[in-house]
């Protein structure tokens, strides 16, 4: 795969806290996305990036906001956690959109809880 | 707005029998579309894509997928099936704005006996 770690790979937090959570990886891909997964639900976009400083709204953006100051390093945070966040989030990369044909690279997901 | 259906919540099949998953896409003309299976806490794996061409696609661990364009399905198929291919499974296709962004079905939680 594309050496994508996620971290925290667990967190526990109140409702009201700020939240960031980290993808990392080692494959210089220029595409990153953040996804969330609720059963029922798939998974839906929530941020993506198409480079450095580069990043635009997916699906399901409300109370998510994004940073990407280096190519390896796409950052998820919520500046307020709510109960509605407890998800599990997930990271993805695509080495360039003219390889959309190709598939995008998961790392192995934050399961974050809010209380 | 693009969409991607699977009807079945969850799957069940004796192990040794064949095994479908079904998945309908929305996008027209001619769509990029994947099939990726996620295991207990770990992150999705890719399976096989359709990206033009034969309408049957084979990919890892034995699995294939059929595209009709007519039907707008891309089902997935194992011919026997394996307790180790119980796992959840995603189809997504490649949303037409050409940002590599993926719509993904809600997935289908296959559960293979024994």
């Amino acid at each position: 795969d594309a050496g994508i770690t996620q971290s925290p790979r667990h967190k526990v937090t109140e409702t009201g806290t700020p939240v960031t959570l980290r993808c990392h990886q080692t494959e210089n891909h220029r595409y990153m996305y953040w996804y969330r997964q609720d059963p029922g639900h798939g998974l839906r976009l929530i941020h993506y990036s198409y480079g450095v400083k580069d990043t635009d709204k997916g699906e399901v953006s409300d109370g998510y906001s994004v940073s990407r100051s280096k190519t390896e390093d796409f950052l998820l945070t919520l500046e307020s956690a709510t109960s509605s966040q407890t998800s599990v989030y997930f990271c993805a990369t695509l080495r360039d959109r003219g390889n959309s044909n190709q598939p995008q690279h998961f790392g192995d997901g934050t399961r974050l809880s809010i209380l | 707005a693009q969409s991607v259906a699977q009807p079945e919540d969850q799957v069940n099949v004796a192990e040794g029998n064949p095994l479908t998953v079904k998945c309908t896409y929305s996008v027209s003309g001619n769509p990029y579309l994947f099939w990726y299976v996620q295991y207990p806490n770990r992150g999705l794996q890719f399976l096989l894509k359709y990206i033009t061409g034969d309408n049957l696609v084979k990919g890892s661990y034995g699995f294939e997928a059929e595209f009709n364009k007519s039907q707008t399905s891309f089902h997935l198929k194992k011919p026997s099936a394996l307790v180790s291919d119980s796992a959840l499974y995603f189809c997504a296709e490649v949303t037409t704005d050409s940002w590599g962004k993926l719509q993904f079905g809600a997935g289908t939680q296959v559960v293979v006996t024994p």
